[in-house]
């Protein structure tokens, strides 16, 4: 069964940075497109960013434009989130997510993680 | 940014009876590229409806989506005890997704 596992999350303090990590098993990676999407306590889901197959695409929310970088490397089945200058606002489960059709770049997301936790706070 | 408005925030039910839940688009959703999710507390959310109206794979038939533009509507027809959950609508016609705020279904 295709499975998502992310790993990275903890706590840091504001300003801070932290790199979120998700290993891809069981179903070809870099023939999906990819995604992140937050959840923070007790609130709904936003959309956070995606890549594209080839990692050539990057796609960002406007709340983490400039301060938050995807990648992945499909060579290892791994996507990743660099997340710098991080703020309180910040703080939610992150999920990793992929997409729900072969070869194309869609963000409808039809496998999840069970989602790394991110505390951001002095 | 598309803004996706779902309605109602709460909606009481009881199992057997339909289930009508509503996602108001602030723009047209290109290519009805509209999606539906149920989360459970504690679980990661579910793909049930993709592309407006298309089920995802082993959804049950009882669930139904529709709309097109900027209005879209997820049916349950006859709600189970298992689909007590949050539902949140997604747009992805655009670069930029977004979410709606949710819809708690809960029992009456």
């Amino acid at each position: 069964e295709a499975q998502l596992l992310e790993s990275g999350g903890g706590l840091v303090q504001p300003g801070g940075s932290l790199r979120l990590s998700c290993a891809a098993s069981r179903f070809t990676f870099s023939s999906y497109a990819m995604g992140w999407v937050r959840q923070a306590p007790g609130k709904g889901l936003e959309w956070v960013s995606s890549i594209s197959l080839s990692g050539g695409g990057t796609y960002y929310a406007d709340s983490v434009k400039g301060r938050f970088t995807i990648s992945r490397d499909n060579s290892r089945n791994t996507l990743y989130l660099q997340m710098n200058s991080l703020r309180a606002e910040d703080t939610a489960l992150y999920y990793c997510a992929k997409s729900a059709i072969f070869g194309v770049v869609t963000w409808c997301f039809d496998l999840w993680g069970r989602g790394t936790l991110v505390t951001v706070s002095s | 940014e598309i803004v996706l408005t779902q309605s109602p925030g709460t909606l009481s039910l009881s199992p057997g009876e339909r289930a009508t839940l509503s996602c108001r688009a602030s723009q047209s959703v290109s290519n009805s590229y509209l999606a539906w999710y149920q989360q459970k507390p504690g679980q990661a959310p579910r793909l049930l409806i993709s592309g407006a109206s298309n089920r995802a794979t082993g959804i049950p038939d009882r669930f139904g989506g529709s709309g097109s533009g900027t209005d879209f509507t997820l049916t349950i027809s006859r709600l189970e005890p298992e689909d007590f959950a949050v539902y949140y609508c997604q747009q992805y016609g655009s670069s930029l997704s977004t979410f709606g705020q949710g819809t708690k279904l809960e029992i009456k």
